[in-house]
């Protein structure tokens, strides 16, 4: 079966630090990866996919199938950084449908 | 160009009842994914639908249903409910089938199961 862990609920770092949102995934085969975001009062949406190896907002992810993680980082935060994040994952080649972590609320302290 | 959007935002039914929830993709999205969210369980792959045909099926007993039209519009429905159903449901519609093609969500129906 497949599973995606994120195991912080909550992140909370200052302005301008460095943020590392885990994730991890259990699956077989071979996935595709994806972080979904949602920020207050707006619909979830998505942020960036392992396939693309592109940085949107600032945010990368690098897909490590050694350590089957997904880490989503960005060097220095911004308080619009505030929001729900979701990894998610899609088998068969991306073939299913998406699994999602919990998530984690990540909140950006000024 | 309008987004995802799900009918009715919100809903109180009663034990036993069911329910039928809509969904209207973006323009020319032929696929419908939905999703149940819960504080317990998070987001759960439902199903999804692509061309009117079901796709693929989560991890949920056969009272959750769904079907797709002819125009991409998605209903799901919901029969002989019980307390554990009461969620945020989400639709979100892509180009095409599987969830490699970015997913576009609704603002989801609050259902709420007394």
């Amino acid at each position: 079966a497949q599973r995606v862990t994120q195991p912080e609920k909550l992140l909370s770092v200052f302005k301008g630090a460095p943020v590392e949102l885990k994730c991890n995934y259990s699956y077989s085969g071979s996935p595709e990866l994806f972080w979904y975001v949602q920020y207050s009062r707006q619909r979830l949406q998505l942020l960036l996919r392992h396939i693309s190896r592109e940085s949107i907002k600032g945010f990368t992810a690098d897909l490590n199938k050694g350590e089957t993680s997904f880490h989503l980082k960005k060097p220095f935060a911004q308080e619009e950084d505030s929001a729900m994040y979701y990894c998610a994952l899609s088998g068969r080649g991306g073939a299913d449908g998406l699994t999602f972590g919990k998530g984690t609320h990540l909140i950006i302290q000024p | 160009k309008a987004g995802v959007t799900q009918t009715p935002r919100y809903l109180i039914k009663t034990r036993g009842q069911q329910v039928t929830l809509s969904c209207s993709p973006i323009s020319g999205h032929r696929s419908v994914s939905w999703y149940q969210q819960t504080p317990g369980q998070g987001l759960q792959f439902l199903f999804e639908y692509f061309s009117e045909t079901q796709r693929n099926k989560g991890n949920f007993p056969g009272r959750f249903s769904g079907r797709q039209f002819s125009n991409s519009r998605s209903e799901m429905n919901v029969s002989t409910l019980e307390l554990g159903d009461s969620a945020l449901y989400l639709c979100a519609s892509s180009l095409a089938a599987g969830g490699a093609y970015e997913q576009y969500f609704g603002p989801g129906t609050r259902l709420t199961v007394t």
